[in-house]
């Protein structure tokens, strides 16, 4: 089975801290996936990786960074936390069929709950 | 451009009725649709996926999913509620953008099962 593990449950961090969200996949997928999930408002994209050293933005890539150094891990930051990034952070992965395209499933970490007081 | 639509935030129903999720995709191009459940403080797990094979397609538990074309739907069932699916669900589209494929989300249906 495929396993995604994301370092931490839950997070309380202050406002103005720069915040580090650890992703690692076992799969060997050469896809890796940040999303924030809010009430209503279902799971939006903020960055994806298609490669090492690769990013690309998503939908809401304000205030987020990203790094992928290796394969295997894929890394979200907050470089200077504020309340309206509280939230719950998922990490996913997949592989990549035919090239750049794919429709391949995602698969996703249990989450990260975020809280920035 | 690709979007989804969930008709339903919140379904209520018994144990052993039938379930259905409600589900409408707007995509230019044949698409690529999923359902994924998640439960509380969980990630998201795939149920079923479409991808222009089978129109009716057969997922994990017991539920599946049609493809419609002409209705522009992918509505989620299951023939019999068991406590254990009271869960969070997703309509997922893949859409192309910017020379890539993504996940676009429904906001998600509520799903209450009762004794």
């Amino acid at each position: 089975d495929v396993k995604v593990t994301q370092s931490s449950r839950y997070l309380v961090k202050r406002t103005g801290e720069k915040v580090f969200l650890e992703c690692v996949q076992d799969m060997d997928h050469e896809n890796m996936f940040w999303y924030r999930q809010d009430p209503g408002l279902g799971l939006r994209l903020i960055y994806f990786s298609y490669d090492v050293k690769m990013k690309e933005k998503g939908d809401i890539p304000e205030g987020y960074s990203v790094s992928r150094e290796k394969k295997e891990r894929f890394s979200l930051i907050l470089e200077s936390a504020s309340t309206n990034q509280t939230s719950m952070y998922l990490c996913a992965s997949s592989f990549k069929a035919g090239g750049l395209y794919s429709n391949q499933p995602q698969h996703f970490g249990d989450g990260t709950r975020l809280s920035i007081l | 451009a690709q979007s989804v639509t969930q008709l339903d935030s919140h379904v209520s129903v018994s144990e052993g009725t039938p379930v259905l999720l409600r589900c409408n995709y707007s995509s230019s191009y044949s698409p690529s649709l999923f359902w994924y459940v998640q439960h509380p403080n969980k990630g998201l797990q795939l149920l079923l996926k479409y991808t222009s094979a089978a129109t009716l397609v057969k997922g994990i538990n017991g539920f599946e999913a049609e493809f419609k074309k002409s209705e522009t739907s992918f509505h989620l069932t299951k023939p019999s509620a068991h406590m254990s699916d009271a869960a969070e669900y997703f309509c997922v589209v893949s859409a192309l953008s910017g020379g890539y494929n993504k996940l676009i989300f429904g906001a998600g249906t509520r799903l209450a099962v009762h004794p």
